[in-house]
């Protein structure tokens, strides 16, 4: 069975820190992968999703970044984290005409 | 651009009683709808889809209705128990885009 895996959990990071969370997949080959960020009582705002390895469309301009170094991994990054970075970031695959298979998720505060 | 609304935030039943939960979305060009579920501190859950070929579908307690229409999905939660209480969450999707659009979501709070 295919299961995704998302760490850390949880990070507090300080503002002008770098930023890296992975997302892998396993089970399945050549998923569609997505990073969402969540604001408390928000919905799901889809940040860069990847077709295939090397392949990131960006959904929204900020000082994140994403790369697809394999096939079923997905890595979240920044540079230099602001204050508004924090927030519940979500990785997701699918397999194409079917639902979002989310991981647990990374708590980020920024402080 | 695209947006998917839900028409209330919070909902509030009494457990056994059946759960309701509306939701619009207004790109006409979206062929897939989906319902999930999200508990505190966790990832979203699927809990049932429908494409734009049907108007309903129905689950284990759970039924879908879509109204193209109108551009309306609604998720319908029989006889609704304690543990249904959660955040839901509906999504649109054009299959050629391949992304999903949330709406911001429904809490529902079931009373024992």
């Amino acid at each position: 069975s295919q299961t995704i895996h998302q760490w850390p959990a949880t990070l507090v990071q300080p503002v002008g820190s770098p930023l890296s969370l992975e997302c892998t997949v396993e089970g399945t080959s050549n998923p569609n992968l997505y990073w969402y960020r969540q604001a408390a009582g928000r919905g799901l705002q889809l940040l860069f999703y990847s077709v295939g390895i090397g392949q990131i469309s960006s959904e929204v301009p900020q000082n994140l970044s994403a790369s697809r170094p394999q096939d079923r991994q997905f890595i979240l990054s920044s540079k230099k984290l602001l204050l508004s970075d924090s927030g519940f970031y979500l990785c997701a695959w699918t397999g194409g005409k079917s639902p979002l298979h989310f991981g647990n998720g990374t708590r980020l505060t920024v402080t | 651009g695209e947006s998917v609304g839900l028409h209330l935030p919070t909902l509030s039943v009494q457990e056994g009683d059946n759960s309701i939960i509306n939701c619009a979305y207004s790109n006409s060009a979206s062929d897939y709808f989906i319902w999930y579920k999200q508990e505190s501190g966790k990832g979203p859950q699927f809990i049932i889809d429908i494409r734009s070929n049907m108007d309903k579908r129905q689950g284990q307690r759970v039924t879908v209705l879509l109204n193209k229409t109108v551009k309306h999905l609604s998720l319908q939660i029989a006889a609704t128990q304690p543990g249904d209480s959660a955040v839901y969450f509906c999504a649109e999707t054009s299959t050629n885009a391949g992304k999903s659009t949330f709406g911001d979501g429904t809490t529902l709070t079931v009373k024992p």
